[in-house]
């Protein structure tokens, strides 16, 4: 199993670009997450999805939009980007169920915005 | 979201014991304890969890407090990989987000 996936690792925009990240699961989890990670900080929750067909806005959810593709899939969307979204991007996933349940995180993009 | 309260960063030598706190006076009857950790440039990974009882894994015990209002996370021997930012982190049962603090970073030295 990969786990949870995430494309691409780097990427440099242009402040007013847009660009979609992407993240995949292989474990059949109901429920993914998109967090952000300032430097020196720790990780915001941007928006999840708990099941397949539904999205929720978590701490920091403005400038991004996201799309809950298939039960694999959660993509997070920069509309325009701008430099204060210059940050790490964690994708996650979890087993719904209890709140037990472990989250598995993947490696991270890292996105620069000029 | 119930709020944890950690210390910014801890120091440790190699193969001694680091207990590393954490505060949740505000925690409800339902809220699971977890607690992950974040390698240098990569993603969080899970440590340990539990509700009201002590736990014990491979990586880790995890040591709660009989009211529930503070908790500890004890490496029992430390090796430079454990250098990393340590989060605690409440869960409530009726939601489905997992909201990080800022951690502790811990330091270990040879």
């Amino acid at each position: 199993n990969a786990g949870v996936t995430q494309t691409p690792k780097f990427q440099v925009l242009k402040t007013g670009q847009s660009m979609t990240l992407q993240c995949a699961q292989d474990m059949n989890h109901n429920s993914m997450y998109w967090y952000r990670q300032d430097p020196g900080m720790g990780l915001r929750l941007i928006y999840y999805s708990a099941s397949e067909g539904t999205t929720d806005k978590g701490e920091v959810p403005n400038g991004y939009n996201v799309s809950r593709l298939n039960k694999r899939e959660f993509s997070l969307r920069l509309e325009s980007a701008a430099p204060s979204q210059t940050s790490v991007y964690f994708c996650a996933s979890r087993e719904a169920g209890t709140a037990a349940a472990t989250q598995y995180f993947g490696p991270g993009t890292r996105l620069l915005v000029l | 979201d119930a709020k944890t309260t950690q210390p910014n960063s801890m120091e440790s030598n190699e193969e001694e014991p680091v207990h590393l706190p954490c505060n949740h006076s505000t925690i409800s009857g339902t809220d699971y304890i977890h607690w992950y950790r974040q390698l240098p440039s990569q993603g969080p990974e899970y440590v340990i969890h539990g509700l009201t009882s002590n736990v014990n894994n491979r990586m880790a015990s995890l040591a709660i407090a009989e009211d529930r209002k503070s908790s500890t996370l004890i490496l029992h021997r430390a090796t430079l990989r454990d250098a990393a930012v340590y989060y605690c982190i409440l869960r409530a049962s009726n939601t489905d987000k997992l909201i990080f603090g800022t951690g502790t970073r811990l330091q270990v030295f040879p």
